[in-house]
């Protein structure tokens, strides 16, 4: 399967845990993003990676919240000392930079459940 | 005020019915808009690209509206794997895909 694989797929964990998601891209995708998604909602925007730059964090929903791609390849969002308000759907995403850089792939997410 | 707005639904039609969605967004300076289909706890997948001159791609239909400042999603001849959420979404002032809440639409033998 080389599209983009998310682990792990669920993860239930009491509040104040630290948890921490993993991303795999389409290979040859360059860029990389992260998306949370509540029930009735659309997917929200977080944070996004170029290669290993950080491009843009200041979607993160707090300083609980930080995300890593230190090889420009996997990347990584912990979320510290969760919440319950974190209950959600952490979905990434991989594009290429080159042409049209919104046609964004999806992962099938991590459902995380904070007790 | 959310920057695309969708109605929620759910949109109720039988098979082989024509049915349409809107969605208005707020940033009149997004550049980009898409329609992106969401299963039931699956990820979601790019449908189609809008365009401001519009597209079809089969039975699917597109249309952006700039100066009134919404898009359409037509889907004709409607089958049951049709159902789905849909997913309008545009660019913001930062260039990010802002995705509005989505529209469910059920599809009835």
């Amino acid at each position: 399967d080389t599209g983009v694989s998310q682990n792990p797929r669920h993860k239930i964990t009491k509040r104040g845990q630290n948890v921490t998601f993993r991303c795999d891209p389409i290979s040859e995708h360059n860029r990389l993003y992260w998306y949370r998604q509540t029930l009735g909602q659309g997917p929200e925007f977080l944070t996004y990676f170029q290669n290993e730059a950080q491009l843009e964090k200041s979607r993160l929903l707090s300083d609980r919240f930080s995300a890593e791609r230190p090889k420009g390849s996997f990347s990584t969002l912990e979320i510290q000392r969760t919440e319950q308000g974190d209950s959600a759907m952490y979905l990434c995403a991989s594009s290429l930079s080159s042409g049209s850089s919104y046609e964004q792939y999806f992962g099938p997410g991590t459902r995380l459940t904070v007790t | 005020r959310k920057e695309v707005e969708q109605d929620p639904g759910p949109f109720n039609v039988p098979e082989g019915a024509t049915v349409a969605f809107n969605c208005t967004y707020s940033n009149s300076a997004s550049q980009s808009f898409f329609w992106y289909r969401q299963d039931c706890r699956k990820e979601p997948k790019l449908l189609m690209s809008v365009y401001s001159s519009g597209n079809e791609d089969g039975r699917f239909t597109a249309q952006l509206n700039r100066a009134s400042q919404y898009i359409s999603l037509l889907i004709r001849d409607s089958k049951l794997s049709d159902s789905a959420t849909y997913l309008c979404v545009g660019t913001d002032a930062g260039n990010m895909l802002t995705f509005g809440g989505g529209t469910r639409l059920m599809v009835k033998p």
